[in-house]
């Protein structure tokens, strides 16, 4: 059962435009949400998170949106650069300050020139 | 500050022998995650530990799979009697005790022959 699911397995976007990352869940327990990025043969990085008593959270050129009466989340990232060409993933974790993180299974970012 | 730790980053066994991946996680950190992913695929959870405790074990498979967080020393995850299946990436992300994001290592690769 796949309670995080990232639809698009791929995405393709110009240099200097934005790019939208979709996330949607099933679980209405998940109350904090994550977003990382992933290189080939490194680990995830941090990018921005939210937690569900707010619906927007912005950090520099990444905004992450959070609906929760339709359990989604999306990653926005203006202007995209080429640097953020990497996989992208959605995770979302239940109340707790330390508790296991579900994720979905990614969606590939390309930013071409 | 030094990142979370995994080694080896490469690790071959033959079926049938064991395999020890280490994770050292970032200082001031005292919670540690290990996950599992499988080719073109999300991260899944396996097991959670804190200092010579077991917090939360449910991702892990019920045979030859443990996994330790001794009080001195890195955590460890063990797999006895590796099978072809085993073969993937495993993480280890750690956290400090009041926040929920967990922050990853580089991974360690396992390829069973």
């Amino acid at each position: 059962d796949q309670q995080v699911k990232q639809n698009s397995p791929s995405l393709s976007v110009q240099e200097g435009r934005i790019s939208i990352l979709n996330c949607d869940y099933t679980n209405s327990m998940f109350d904090y949400f994550l977003w990382y990025k992933k290189y080939p043969a490194e680990g995830p990085t941090f990018l921005i998170s939210i937690s569900s008593i707010k619906d927007k959270n912005e950090d520099g050129r990444f905004t992450v949106f959070l609906n929760k009466s339709a359990k989604h989340l999306s990653l926005h990232i203006v202007p995209s650069q080429p640097g953020d060409s990497a996989v992208y993933f959605c995770a979302a974790s239940v109340p707790g300050t330390a508790s296991k993180l579900t994720f979905g299974t990614g969606t590939r970012l390309q930013v071409t020139l | 500050n030094a990142g979370v730790m995994q080694n080896p980053r490469h690790l071959v066994r033959r079926r049938g022998q064991e395999a020890r991946l280490r994770c050292s996680p970032m200082k001031g950190h005292s919670h540690v995650y290990w996950y599992r992913q499988l080719p073109e695929e999300g991260l899944k959870f396996m097991v959670y530990l804190q200092k010579e405790n077991i917090i939360d074990e449910s991702g892990m498979p019920k045979e030859r799979f443990s996994a330790e967080f001794p009080k001195e020393g890195p955590s460890i995850l063990r797999i006895q009697q590796v099978v072809r299946g085993d073969s993937a990436a495993y993480f280890c992300a750690s956290s400090p005790p009041s926040k929920n994001i967990q922050y990853f290592g580089a991974g360690t690769r396992l390829s069973v022959l």
